[in-house]
Order: structure tokens, then C-alpha cells, then sequence
């Protein structure tokens, strides 16, 4: 069954940068767009950010725009999310996302339990 | 940007009650419009798409309607692992992909 895990959250001060993970398994990654999702503690989900199946169309939300880049590697079954200059109001965690099959775009039908970002100084 | 709203933030209900959530969009979205439950501490669950296309074993009791600006989504009979945050989501334009706060279904 799909598979999808993230790593690479942890505590970093604010205007530091880490990168984030997502191993896939159980589907042919290759052909899937995928996402980023946060949530902050005890607030609602927010989409971050989109790549297409083959990383030659990618989209941000406004928040994150021009601070995080996000990218995949089709031969390691992995997507990453790059965030630089991170803000206190990124701490959140950070769901990676599969689409569903189709043509775009596509709900989501497959989530990563998450990997917590905490930006504190 | 579209806008979403959800109606209400909170309800309380009992098992064996008929629940219904409203979904508002700022612009019309046709059915680009999925719903998923979130129980507290685990990822979303997609529930439905296309504004009533239930997901593979998700179960009958669920169902969704509506079209253009307004959603709703209805369980039929509340069940113990029925209370959790229910969201949804518009996909209809290329960004963002907006969820709704969310509507938190909660044990009267």
C-alpha cells in the first residue's frame, strides 16, 4: 500500500534553513504530482507548495513564496522542501501528499503522518 | 485567491444523528471540491472528491452534493470513529489549493 514518509523536521532558529523529506513507496512515484501541507498546533491545514509528476511545473503558496523550494528525485522515490529564512509562523507540521490519479489538479489521496518544524529561537 | 468558509466551526452531536456541514466557496469551483476527516494526532483522510464522489472504503454513510459555490457534506447516522475535524479543499484553480478552517464534529 502507498507510503509516504517524512523526515528531517526539527528546532531551528528563526532566519536558519532546514530541508525536509518524503520517502514514497507502495506506487510509481514517478508519475504522481505531489504536495506539501502544513499545520500549525491546533490550527487548520494549509497548502505550501506543488510539484508535477516529472518536477517541470511547481507552484507556492504566497507565505512561502520566494523562502521555500520544492523539488523530487524520481530515481529515490523522494520529495524534499527546501525552507530557508524560516519564520516563527512556519512552526507547523509538515505533511507530505500524494494526488489522486487524473489530470490536474487533483485532491489527495494518500498523506504522511508528518514531520514537526519548530522555529524558535 | 478563493476564498473557503465552513459552517459551523463546531457541532455537537450523538451517535446515531444525522450531521451536515456546509462549504462555501468565494468563486465558483464547478465540483473541484473534496472533503477529508482528520482525527486528532493522524493525517487527513480523503473522504470525497469531485463534490460527491465517495473514495474507495470510505463508508456509505458519507455522501456529498452541491456544485458551483456551495457544498455540503452529510453523515447519515454519527458513529463513534466519526468524531474528528472534517475539512474541505478546492482544487479547482492551479493555486492555491485552498482548504476550508475546518468543522470540528464533537461527542454532545
Amino acid at each position: 500500500q502507498v507510503q509516504l514518509v517524512e523526515s528531517g523536521g526539527g528546532v531551528v532558529q528563526p532566519g536558519r534553513s532546514l530541508g525536509l523529506s518524503c520517502a514514497a513507496s507502495g506506487f510509481t512515484f514517478r508519475l504522481y504530482g505531489m504536495h506539501w501541507v502544513r499545520q500549525a498546533p491546533g490550527k487548520g491545514l494549509e497548502w505550501v507548495a506543488y510539484i508535477s509528476y516529472d518536477g517541470s511545473r511547481v507552484a507556492y503558496a504566497d507565505s512561502v513564496k520566494g523562502r521555500f523550494t520544492i523539488s523530487r528525485d524520481n530515481s529515490k522515490n523522494t520529495l524534499y522542501l527546501q525552507m530557508n529564512t524560516l519564520r516563527t509562523d512556519d512552526t507547523a507540521v509538515y505533511h507530505c501528499a500524494k494526488v489522486c490519479p487524473g489530470n490536474y489538479p487533483q485532491p489527495f489521496n494518500s498523506w504522511g503522518q508528518g514531520t514537526l518544524v519548530t522555529v524558535s529561537s | 485567491d478563493i476564498q473557503m468558509t465552513q459552517s459551523p466551526s463546531t457541532l455537537s452531536a450523538s451517535v446515531g444523528d444525522r450531521v451536515t456541514i456546509t462549504c462555501r466557496a468565494s468563486q465558483s469551483i464547478s465540483n473541484s471540491l473534496a472533503w477529508y476527516q482528520q482525527r486528532p494526532g493522524k493525517a487527513p483522510n480523503l473522504l470525497i472528491y469531485k463534490a460527491s464522489t465517495l473514495e474507495s472504503g470510505v463508508p456509505s454513510r458519507f455522501s456529498g452534493s452541491g456544485s458551483g459555490t456551495e457544498f455540503t457534506l452529510t453523515i447519515s447516522s454519527l458513529q463513534p470513529d466519526d468524531f474528528a475535524t472534517y475539512y474541505c479543499q478546492q482544487y479547482n484553480t492551479f493555486s492555491p489549493f485552498t482548504f476550508g478552517p475546518g468543522t470540528k464534529v464533537a461527542i454532545k
